[in-house]
């Protein structure tokens, strides 16, 4: 089946401890996005990438890191969490070619989400 | 830069009544458009997209949406709301690049 697997689905943390959520995607997509949910506030989008080792900040980069060294893994380091980073997380990915008109049109797939609460 | 407005951030309606969920846009460019939906602690999943070709948009569970230039709106619209319908709405906007901007969402609630 494809998917975005998204792994832990629920943490919570205390401020400054280092954390990793792993994103791994079986589609062989090569742009993969991390997107922070909060109430009012829609999706925003933190880091993209649009291949290995390609990635670069989207509107809400501060405080996180990305990396990706592998095609299917996008893994979102917050190397010293604090309480306004308590969200929900959710991994996308999708294609970056097209057969005709942009990539934009492409459709994203997304991971079930990581509710992350830092205390 | 582009962003995305959905008037009403929480609708209900009675089963069986019509569905309108509002979303106004801007893009420098034309866009791409989107509505994605999103279950109860599920992530989302797209209802329908519009790239151009048709102006009136069919999605999955009866669901549609009309592009209007003139109007720079995207509303999404079912005739009959289902129980099963209730989840949260999000209207995104794309263009050629890589930006997805999403809306703040829609939560829609259906009484019976």
């Amino acid at each position: 089946e494809a998917q975005v697997t998204q792994n832990p689905r629920y943490l919570i943390t205390v401020t400054g401890k280092k954390l990793t959520v792993t994103c791994s995607q079986n589609m062989n997509h090569e742009y993969m996005s991390w997107y922070r949910q909060d109430p009012g506030l829609g999706l925003r989008q933190i880091y993209y990438s649009m291949n290995v080792e390609v990635t670069d900040k989207g509107d809400v980069p501060e405080g996180y890191k990305v990396s990706r060294k592998e095609k299917r893994n996008f893994p979102l380091i917050l190397e010293s969490p604090s309480p306004n980073q308590t969200s929900l997380y959710f991994c996308a990915s999708r294609y970056s070619h097209t057969l005709k008109g942009s990539s934009g049109a492409n459709v994203l797939t997304f991971g079930a989400g990581s509710r992350l609460t830092v205390l | 830069a582009q962003s995305v407005t959905q008037l009403g951030s929480h609708v209900s309606v009675s089963e069986g009544a019509l569905v309108l969920l509002r979303c106004n846009y801007s893009s420098s460019v034309p866009p791409y458009l989107f509505w994605y939906v999103q279950y109860p602690n599920q992530g989302l999943q797209l209802l329908l997209k519009y790239t151009s070709a048709a102006t009136l948009v069919k999605g999955i569970n009866g669901f549609e949406a009309e592009f209007k230039k003139s109007e720079t709106s995207f509303h999404l619209t079912k005739p009959s709301a289902h129980m099963s319908d209730a989840a949260e709405y999000f209207c995104a906007v794309s263009n050629a690049g890589n930006m997805l901007t999403f809306g703040g969402g829609t939560r829609l609630m259906v009484k019976p």
